[in-house]
Order: structure tokens, then sequence, then C-alpha cells
């Protein structure tokens, strides 16, 4: 069964850094996601794509985030410069028609 | 506004009782999603069920029933027998069409002891 990937599962890095989170969507869907839950909170829209151009972002989602789809399969999450806050779980998703949307296993982010 | 209240912060139930988890949401649109997931201590998103805002039927999948309500704008999922292997926070979800994104609400942390 098609899954979404998403690569590394987990990341440690420095306040200030640059870090790249990676996924894999499925092969044919069109609609790509990313979410973030903080350890013991709920999950949190950061951000939808399609068509290449960024559909609908959150409040969250400042000058500090960007994605990309560098490729016809990769997905990018980029925070430019980390900071403490920043640490959490970041998933990917992505879906075909807009509706049901499959998540990846998420990228633990760690932030000192 | 859209939004989804799962008023159960923690549940803690032991082996082979019914438990039945709520979830409540509001939202303007007339078309609309709602989700289970499932999230175990690995963090992963385990989906469990998509009902839209057309079908009220209940669904029945093994242990797992889902009561939809759309006049009470509930949607509550009842695991039957549970297991420790249950063990998990549950996660309810509203997707709306016109958003193209899905609201969480907070997660209930179920606990089935042995």
């Amino acid at each position: 069964e098609p899954e979404v990937t998403q690569t590394p599962s987990h990341q440690v890095t420095q306040m200030g850094q640059e870090v790249i989170l990676r996924c894999v969507p499925i092969s044919n869907h069109l609609y790509f996601y990313w979410y973030r839950q903080i350890l013991g909170q709920k999950v949190e829209f950061l951000v939808s794509f399609y068509n290449n151009e960024i559909s609908e972002k959150s409040e969250i989602f400042d000058d500090q985030f960007s994605v990309e789809r560098p490729d016809g399969s990769n997905f990018t999450l980029k925070i430019r410069s980390t900071k403490l806050e920043d640490s959490a779980m970041y998933f990917c998703a992505s879906s075909d028609a807009g509706e049901t949307q499959y998540f990846g296993p998420g990228t633990r982010l760690l932030v000192l | 506004a859209q939004k989804v209240t799962q008023a159960q912060t923690e549940i803690s139930v032991v082996e082979k009782e019914d438990v039945t988890l709520d979830c409540v949401y509001e939202t303007r649109d007339t078309t609309y999603y709602l989700f289970w997931y499932k999230q175990p201590p690995s963090g992963e998103l385990v989906f469990l069920i998509r009902r839209n805002s057309f079908d009220e039927q209940n669904e029945i999948s093994g242990r797992y029933s889902w009561n939809f309500q759309k006049s009470t704008s509930s949607f509550n999922f009842t695991i039957t027998a549970s297991q420790v292997v249950d063990s998990a926070v549950y996660f309810c979800a509203l997707w709306y069409t016109n958003a193209g994104k899905s609201t969480f609400g907070d997660g209930t942390t179920l606990t089935v002891k042995p």
C-alpha cells in the first residue's frame, strides 16, 4: 500500500540553524501539507500546497518557514533559523482530491 | 469558526471494558469530513475512519464503532472489549472543503490497564 515517507525520523539542531525536513508524498497525490505537533499538544496545521504554490497557511507559518517541491517526488519544509519553540513533531500529509489526508510517520525535531 | 472539542483529556479503563471517546465539532460548511486518528507512543498518526457530512450511518469495524449525529454535531468513537494495545492518544479531526485543511481536537489519552 502506498504511503507517505519522511526523513529524517529525528533531527537535533542548534538554535539559529537552518533545517530541511523532507517528505515523499504518495505518488499520484496533488495536495501536500505540513502539520506540527508540540509535545503533548494537538496537531496544528501549518501549510497546504497545490499546483506548485501555497494554497493556505496558518499564523504559525511565518517568514522563517518555507516549502518547496524541488522535483516530482519530494516536498520539503525549511525552517530558516530555528528557535527553541520549533521543537516538535512535524507531519507531512498528502491527498488526492483534497479529502482524506494520508500522514507520514513524522520527523521529531529538537532544537537546543 | 471551525472547531473540534474532545472534552475528555484522559480516560483510564481496565481491559475488556467498553469505552467511548467523545468528539463535538463546529462548522458552518455543509460539506465536511470527520476523522479519527490513533497516535500510539511511537508518535505516528494512524488513520481509523473518515465520515462525510452526508452519511450519518454508523459504522462498525471489528471492536471499533462510530456514532455520527449531525443533530448534535457529534462523532463519537467506541472501543468494545478494550485491550492494552488500544492505549494511545486518539484525535478527532474536521476537514472542511473550503479551507483545505484539517482541524484537530486536543486529543484523548486512553490508558487500558491489564
